[in-house]
This record gives C-alpha cells, structure tokens and sequence, in this order.
C-alpha cells in the first residue's frame, strides 16, 4: 500500500539557520509533491507544488527538491525565523488519481530565538 | 472572498446522536473535500465531489454520507455518531481541472463525541 513518511520527532533549530524537513514515499509514483503549513488549531495553508519532471524549486526562503530515485522530498527554510515554527506537511499525489491529495502525518517544526 | 468556511467550529455529541457539517467554498473551485485529521495519523480523507452532483469515497467513508448540493456547499453527515468519530473534521477546495492542484482548507470543526 502507498505509505508515506516524515519525521514524527519535532525539529528545534536556532533562528538564522536552515530548517531541513524530510518526506519520503514508497509504493507508488507521485505526479507531483505539495507541501503545506499547520499552526495549531488551524487547517493547513499551500506553500508549494514541485512536479515529477522537476528537481526543485524555490519560494522566498523555501526550497524544495524531489528525488524520484530516492522517493524522497526535501523542504528546506533557510534563514529560518520563530515565525516559521508549525507542522508541515507533505503530499505526495499519484498519477492514478491527481484529484486526490494523500497527506503525511507532518513534521513539528520549533524555530527558538 | 472568505475562502473555505466551516460551520460549526465546536461541537459536542452523545452516541448515535446525528449532525451535519456544512462547508462552503466562494473560489468557484469544482472539487471539494472532507478529511478527518487525528493526533498520529494525518489528515485523511473522507469523501470528496470532482464536480457538482458527484461524490467518491475516499480512505475512510464508514459512518459518513456526504451532499454536494452546489458548486458552493458540501455537506457531511453523521447519522450515529460514535466515540471513534470524535475528531478534527476540515472541509478543503480546489481546482485542478484548471491545472491548479493546490488545495485550501476551512478553519475546522472541532468534534467530540462522549
């Protein structure tokens, strides 16, 4: 079955330096990968979309890569900010069913001064 | 625009008691969604419509029914409720007929059922 994975221990970085989240996926091929933003207590906001057929892809302070070998996604925040600190989420999607988004569990993310 | 709206954002149940949840969305998107997210197990999906008049089942549909009623609402209903139902229900849209595959949520409904 189509699994996916994030880290599930949260990541506690010092402001300024770069956030690295990871997400991996097994037993499928994703027509393209999302990842989106959750602070508490709210529903998850779009921060970007990267497509099979690209290697990475850039948003401000955002980057993200997608290696279909690996089965691996990169999120990266550089100069990261306390701001920054949410669960993120990736969403790898399949090319059996590009409507539907698959999500991972997330990864907590903690920016402390 | 609003965007995605939830209504309610708290509610309480007792067993086999029913509700309806009601979400809508003013982006014009076609394909509207309804996941369930628990501590440890993501956001999963429960039902969505492609377009106005369809609906699909998605990961986990048992003790679900779901209205598409316009382009605009798309409701969930819980005829029983159960202890196991107790969760954070989100309502999302989108558009990818257009190309456009990301997807925005409503702020959520809090759900507890004793």
């Amino acid at each position: 079955s189509q699994k996916i994975e994030q880290n599930s221990e949260a990541l506690n970085i010092q402001e300024g330096k770069t956030a690295t989240l990871t997400c991996n996926y097994t037993n499928y091929s994703p027509a393209y990968l999302q990842w989106y933003r959750q602070d508490p207590g709210r529903g998850p906001v779009f921060l970007l979309l990267i497509r099979e057929n690209e290697k990475e892809k850039r948003k401000e302070r955002l980057k993200v890569t997608f290696d279909t070998t690996l089965k691996q996604s990169l999120f990266h925040i550089t100069a990261s900010q306390p701001a920054d600190s949410a669960t993120y989420l990736c969403a790898p999607t399949p090319w059996s069913n590009t409507d539907k988004l698959i999500f991972g569990t997330g990864t907590r993310l903690q920016v402390f001064p | 625009n609003a965007g995605v709206t939830q209504t309610p954002k708290f509610q309480v149940l007792k067993t086999g008691q029913s509700m309806t949840l009601q979400c809508a969305q003013d982006m014009n998107h076609n394909s509207m969604y309804w996941y369930r997210q628990d501590p440890g197990m993501g956001l999963r999906l429960i039902y969505y419509s492609a377009s106005e008049g369809t609906t699909d089942k998605g990961e986990v549909p048992n003790g679900y029914n779901v209205s598409r009623l316009n382009k605009r609402e798309f409701s969930l209903r819980l005829e029983s409720a159960a202890p196991s139902q107790t969760s954070v229900y989100f309502c999302a849209s989108s558009a990818p007929g257009s190309g456009s595959y990301e997807q925005y949520f409503g702020p959520g409904t809090r759900l507890t059922v004793t």
